[in-house]
């Protein structure tokens, strides 16, 4: 059974960067799997933010565009987000997500971590 | 980018009613479209992928239907522990994108 543990700091400055870790266990990193972070908050819902496919191929949300680095380390079984330039449209529940995927194409998200808050304010 | 519209919003029913949830997307998405189930405080649960596959270890009274722009999810006979936020989202373009959930109320 996959499990996923995300952290991070739940306050980040507003122009700060907000960097979050997920460790994975109980899954092989195989070629079709890929990982994923998805956000929620009251107003927008759930938002994908973008996803890495074996062999770092990644793809992201065009709200993040040019602030995000998503990447996926198969010796640390762990997940990473780096969201700079953070405003307080990016409060939000944070969640790392495994997905299936084939041909580059995320099919479903089929395990989620337990999410964690992240709060920009100064 | 896909916009992903579901009905209704909110939902009341009783324990064993049939109920259906209904999701429309902007575009044709084929039948790359999933079914989440969301309690208050816990992560989204898969509970149907490409449209009508049941995950793992979801209970048969969940099905999905549909292809194209039109989908639906039906719950056979609602039980206590249904009583939740549901999602679809769609799997065929990036941005993946998400409908804006239906609450199912007691």
């Amino acid at each position: 059974q996959v499990q996923l543990r995300a952290s991070g700091p739940g306050l980040v400055k507003p122009s700060g960067t907000l960097s979050l870790t997920c460790g994975v266990s109980g899954a092989s990193f195989s070629t079709s799997d890929c990982w994923a972070w998805v956000r929620q908050t009251p107003g927008l819902g759930l938002e994908w933010v973008g996803e890495v496919h074996h062999g770092a191929a990644s793809s992201h949300n065009p709200s993040v565009t040019g602030r995000v680095t998503l990447s996926a380390d198969k010796s640390q079984n762990q997940i990473s987000l780096e969201l700079r330039r953070v405003t307080a449209a990016d409060t939000a529940v944070y969640f790392c997500v495994k997905g299936t995927s084939v041909g580059g194409r995320a099919l479903f998200f089929d395990s989620w971590g337990q999410g964690v808050p992240v709060i920009v304010s100064s | 980018d896909i916009q992903m519209t579901q009905s209704p919003s909110s939902l009341s029913a009783s324990v064993g009613d049939r109920v259906t949830i209904t999701c429309r997307a902007t575009q044709n998405i084929v039948t790359y479209l999933n079914w989440y189930q969301q309690k208050p405080g816990d992560a989204p649960k898969l509970l149907i992928y490409s449209a009508s596959t049941l995950q793992t270890g979801v209970p048969r009274r969940f099905s999905g239907s549909g292809s194209g722009t039109d989908f639906a999810l039906t719950i056979s006979s609602l039980q206590p522990e249904d009583f939740a936020t549901y999602f679809c989202q769609q799997a065929y373009s990036v941005p993946r994108t998400f409908g804006q959930g239906t609450k199912l109320e007691i």
